[in-house]
């Protein structure tokens, strides 16, 4: 099993582009999410999802889109970027229920800069 | 909403020494979950270890305990033996479960532990 896998993991970016941030887990999760770490605030979650076709917003939403399609990837879109955006972001997937979801199994996480 | 407070930015231990790391958090939630993340340099979330807020025994994993303490709503990481190797940043995390929702984790701010040799 590769686990949770995310690219790219470095990026820079200026202000205005688009881009889409990668995430695959071959472990047939049904929960997946993003989450953004910053300096001093630790991670806090932006978008998330239960299933294919089934999205949900988090703590932090705003400027970013997420689609599910199929039970592996779980991409992060940012239409516009904007130098706010500038973090590192980790891409995690559970089970939705049973002993074991609890255990959230993170990716390596992608460096963003936008400039 | 729950709340996750690490009030110690950073700290510093001699290798073989024991450090504690401090967390408290708020919450109205009886059942829930709480975990200590290391994050090494390489950035990878790495967790450490999970406690059940149902369970009254403390949660041992090797040289990582934890001392819970549910009314005070403290949960507070001791590492025994430090290693090199545990020089990271550590999250204290609280998990609420929302059934076929999911969960939610909420992170501190991160402690970052340098051990010395």
């Amino acid at each position: 099993n590769a686990g949770v896998t995310q690219t790219p993991k470095f990026q820079v970016l200026k202000t205005g582009q688009s881009m889409t941030l990668q995430c695959a887990q071959d472990m047939n999760h049904e929960y997946m999410s993003w989450y953004r770490q910053d300096p001093g605030m630790g991670l806090r979650l932006i978008h998330y999802s239960v299933g294919a076709g089934i999205t949900d917003q988090g703590e932090v939403p705003n400027g970013y889109n997420v689609s599910r399609s199929t039970t592996e990837d779980f991409p992060l879109r940012l239409l516009s970027a904007a130098p706010s955006q500038t973090s590192v972001y980790f891409c995690a997937s559970s089970y939705l229920a049973g002993v074991s979801s609890y255990e959230q199994y993170f990716g390596p996480g992608t460096r963003l800069t936008v400039t | 909403a729950q709340t996750v407070t690490q009030s110690q930015p950073e700290m510093s231990v001699q290798e073989a020494e024991t450090v504690t790391l401090s967390c408290t958090y708020d919450t109205s939630e009886n059942n829930y979950y709480l975990f200590w993340y290391k994050q090494p340099p390489s950035r990878q979330m790495i967790l450490v270890i999970r406690q059940e807020a149902y369970k009254q025994q403390n949660a041992t994993e090797n040289r990582f305990s934890v001392n819970f303490q549910k009314a005070a709503k403290s949960f507070s990481l001791k590492i025994s033996d430090s290693q090199l190797g545990d020089t990271a940043m550590y999250f204290c995390a609280f998990m609420k479960r929302l059934g076929t929702s999911g969960s939610r984790l909420t992170f501190g701010e991160g402690t970052q532990l340098t051990v010395n040799p």
